[in-house]
Formats: C-alpha cells, sequence, structure tokens
C-alpha cells in the first residue's frame, strides 16, 4: 500500500528540540521529494519546508517562520524523511503532515499526505 | 494573512454547483500552476486538482479547476453533502521560494 506515517510527536517545552520521522512505503522513495506541512489547531495549512531528490542535489527550502530552525533530511536507505525542530515556540504547536512531491511541468506539487503527528510546545 | 486569497465559507443545497475562487499574484499564480486539496473533517488534505485542472484517478469529474491570469476557481457541480469539507488552493511562489496556500474555504452543504 503507498503510504506516508509520520511519528515523534508529542509534548515539548518552548526552546526544546523535537525529531519528527515521515516513514514511507509502497513506492519509490527515492523519486521523490518531500514535504512537511502544518495545521495550528482550528487554522489553515502552512507549508514548512521540503527537501528534493538527489538527483536533484537533495536541496531543502524552508518558510520564513522555520528557517533556522527547523531542517529536513532524508535516509534513502530507510525511505525516511525527517523534520528537525529545534528551538520550539509555542506558536509551533499543530499537526504536522509529511508529503509526497511530484514533479510535472516543473513544479512541485504535495500528491499524498500521511495522518499527521500532533506536537504541542507547552511549559 | 495568507499569500493565496480564498472566502472562508461557501455553501449550496444538494445537487448545485459551488464555485470558491482562489486570487494570488504574479510571483504564485500568476506563473504557476493552481492547486486545490480537499480536508474532510478530522482528516489528512487530499489532492484534488493540480497542473489548474487536471483530477488525480478517483476524483469525480464534478471537481473542476480553472485558471486565469492570477486567480483560480474549484467548481463542485452536483453537490454531495459528503463534499462538506475545507478546500485549500495551493502553488509555488518564486519570490518566497516555497509553497504558499491559501487560508481555505468551509463549504457547507445545506
Amino acid at each position: 500500500e503507498v503510504q506516508l506515517v509520520e511519528s515523534g510527536g508529542g509534548l515539548v517545552q518552548p526552546g526544546r528540540s523535537l525529531r519528527l520521522s515521515c516513514t514511507s512505503s509502497g513506492f519509490n522513495f527515492g523519486d521523490y521529494a518531500m514535504s512537511w506541512v502544518r495545521q495550528a489547531p482550528g487554522k489553515g495549512l502552512e507549508w514548512v519546508g521540503l527537501i528534493r531528490r538527489k538527483a536533484y542535489g537533495g536541496t531543502t527550502e524552508y518558510a520564513a517562520s522555520v528557517k533556522g530552525r527547523f531542517s529536513i533530511s532524508r535516509d534513502e536507505s530507510k525511505n525516511i524523511a525527517y523534520l528537525q525542530m529545534n528551538s520550539l515556540k509555542t506558536e509551533d504547536t499543530g499537526v504536522y503532515f509529511c508529503t509526497r512531491d511530484a514533479r510535472l511541468f516543473g513544479d512541485l506539487y504535495a500528491d499524498l499526505w500521511g495522518q499527521g503527528s500532533l506536537v504541542t510546545v507547552s511549559s | 494573512q495568507s499569500v493565496l486569497s480564498q472566502p472562508p465559507s461557501a455553501s449550496g443545497t444538494p445537487g448545485q454547483r459551488v464555485t470558491i475562487s482562489c486570487s494570488g499574484s504574479g510571483s504564485n499564480i500568476g506563473i504557476k500552476y493552481v492547486y486545490w486539496y480537499q480536508q474532510l473533517p478530522g482528516t489528512a488534505p487530499k489532492l484534488l486538482i493540480y497542473s489548474n485542472n487536471q483530477r488525480p484517478s478517483g476524483v469525480p469529474d464534478r471537481f473542476s479547476g480553472f485558471k486565469s491570469g492570477t486567480s483560480a476557481s474549484l467548481t463542485i457541480s452536483g453537490l454531495r453533502s459528503e463534499d462538506e469539507a475545507d478546500y485549500y488552493c495551493a502553488g509555488w511562489n518564486d519570490i518566497l521560494s516555497g509553497r504558499v496556500f491559501g487560508g481555505g474555504t468551509k463549504l457547507t452543504v445545506l
């Protein structure tokens, strides 16, 4: 079955770190870029960042709100994408979704979503 | 404040046609493709439309997308109760070098 499963969420104090994992199955992980998107309670979707596939240099892009605090990496041998979150703030609270990003006509877009992992930043 | 603008709500009765708009700028929708996502209550978003007007396999042809200039729209024909969900437009923003989403439109089927 083609799916993405996030893990690693939980309650964390402000200023601390947390790492989320996104385990993929049912497709060739190396053929796709991967992104993270979050959703604060009762709010809309906010893109966090992405990591391109190795063939495109494995480079990353981040939203301004997380740049310098969050980093995305990928392990091709395990088919896992990671979101390392440092210096967490209360406003980082929300459900974090990982997405598989397909490339078409030069554009990257999320064509598959995981079920999400809840991160709560609170003292 | 989202980069792409959508109406916060929309509604319709079963069988009706509803259109949700999405407004952007020359650095996103104006030069890039538009995507639409459906988020049913308590679930993860699902791709509804890609490349402005293409439907992934499994998405009913009641859903259609359109783009002109810096605006786009999603039309749902033959509205059904199961279409009640939040709908988001999305695209790439060249200046921000990142993906941007609309604020979302909550569709209510009366």
